[in-house]
Parts: structure tokens; sequence; C-alpha cells
């Protein structure tokens, strides 16, 4: 099946600690993203990467950190310099390529995996 | 920067009632999208909708550019339909597009 699957679904954290959630799309995507959503709150951009190798950083990128190293694969890091990392996170896909309209290569559209919900201990 | 405005920010409904949602947005941009996010969180991409009008199944989803709106249309509208549904508007070229996001519209049909 193509998709994006996120890992892990929750995730702790301790004081000072480093995590990293994995995000791996199989839709042969070039860009990628990451948001961070809080409860009752909209979509914030934290990183998004149009091409392996770059990426930029969005509305939030304090105390985050992202590699683009493969086409399949965005991971994210919190670093422990983000004091309120308790969010949910979603992690998004696109093609910049003209496709099928209304299938998964349809260009812009974004698709998003399940999601990783980060909690502080 | 770009602001993309949401109403009404809640919203509750009978089962079978129909309704409208609205995205108002305050500049130009390159397209528009409506998503529906569930209870569980996952998020789907509805309608990507630049201009013009689309339909799919019970929803349908209209877009005057000039006028800087989208209205989201749900007809008959089922307790799987509640969620949230959100607005997002693209902007930049090349390696900096990306998307900004309303707040959303909170959806709830009651049986």
């Amino acid at each position: 099946d193509g998709g994006i699957t996120q890992s892990p679904k929750y995730l702790f954290r301790k004081e000072g600690q480093n995590v990293t959630l994995s995000c791996e799309q199989n839709l042969n995507h070039d860009a990628m993203y990451w948001y961070r959503q809080d409860p009752g709150q909209g979509l914030r951009l934290i990183y998004y990467s149009q091409i392996v190798n770059d990426f930029q950083k969005g509305d939030i990128a304090e105390g985050y950190s992202v590699s683009r190293e493969k086409k399949e694969s965005f991971p994210l890091t919190v670093t422990s310099a983000q004091k309120n990392p308790t969010a949910f996170y979603l992690c998004a896909s696109s093609t910049t390529r003209t496709g099928l309209a209304g299938g998964p290569l349809a260009k812009n559209i974004q698709y998003f995996g399940a999601g990783t919900r980060l909690s502080v201990l | 920067g770009i602001q993309v405005e949401q109403s009404p920010p809640d919203l509750i409904l009978q089962e079978g009632a129909n309704s409208t949602l609205r995205c108002n947005f305050s500049d130009s941009v390159n397209n528009l999208q409506w998503f529906h996010q569930n209870p569980w969180g996952q998020l789907i991409n509805l309608f990507y909708i630049p201009s013009g009008t689309k339909q799919n199944g019970r929803l349908s989803a209209t877009t005057v550019a000039t006028e800087r709106y989208s209205l989201l249309y749900i007809s008959s509208s089922q307790t799987t339909d509640s969620g949230v549904y959100f607005c997002a508007v693209s902007i930049g070229a090349g390696n900096n597009r990306k998307l900004i996001w309303g707040l959303g519209t909170s959806l709830a049909v009651n049986p």
C-alpha cells in the first residue's frame, strides 16, 4: 500500500532528552513537511523539504531539527531546547510534478501520516 | 503575512442537516485545499480547488479567487462527518512553496 508512515504513535520524553520522530513515505513524493498541532488549534509548520538534502525552516523551527538524506524519509528531532514539546506531530508529503487529478500523484496535494502524540514525563 | 480565517469556529448539526463552511484569505494564493481531520487525528484531503466548483458525493466546494473566499458545502450530514474541517492556502514558489492553515471549523453531527 502506498502511503505515509509515522512512528511511534505515542512517545514520551524525559526532561533534557532529545527524541526523534520517524516519517517514511513510499509515494515517490518530492516534498515532505512536519507540522505541530496543539489542542483546539490549527497546524503550524515546523520544517519542510522540497528536495533531498535541502530543507527550509517553517514558522516554529526553534527547538527542532530535521534531515533529508533520502527521498523517502524525513525524520524530526525534538531537542531539549524545545521547552514545550507536548503536542500532536503530523508529517505530510506532496509531489511537485503534474499527475492524475485526485490520485496520489496529484500535484501539490498534501497527504498525511497518522501522527505522533508526544508527551513530557 | 497572509491570513486565513474560517467560520464558524464550531458547528453542531442534527443528522441529515445541511451546512456551509467558509474560508476567507487575505491575499492572492496559488491554490486552496480543504481537509477533514477525524476525531483520531487523521487528516484527509477533500478538495484541491484554486477556483471554481467541485463536487464529491455529499460534499462540494466553491472558490472565488477574485473575492478571496472558499465555501465547503456538506449536504445530508452524517455522524461520520464529525471532526474538524481545515482550509489551507498555498503560497510561495519552488523550494519555498508551503501551506498556510486556518484554525478550522469543529463540526459535531448528532444522531
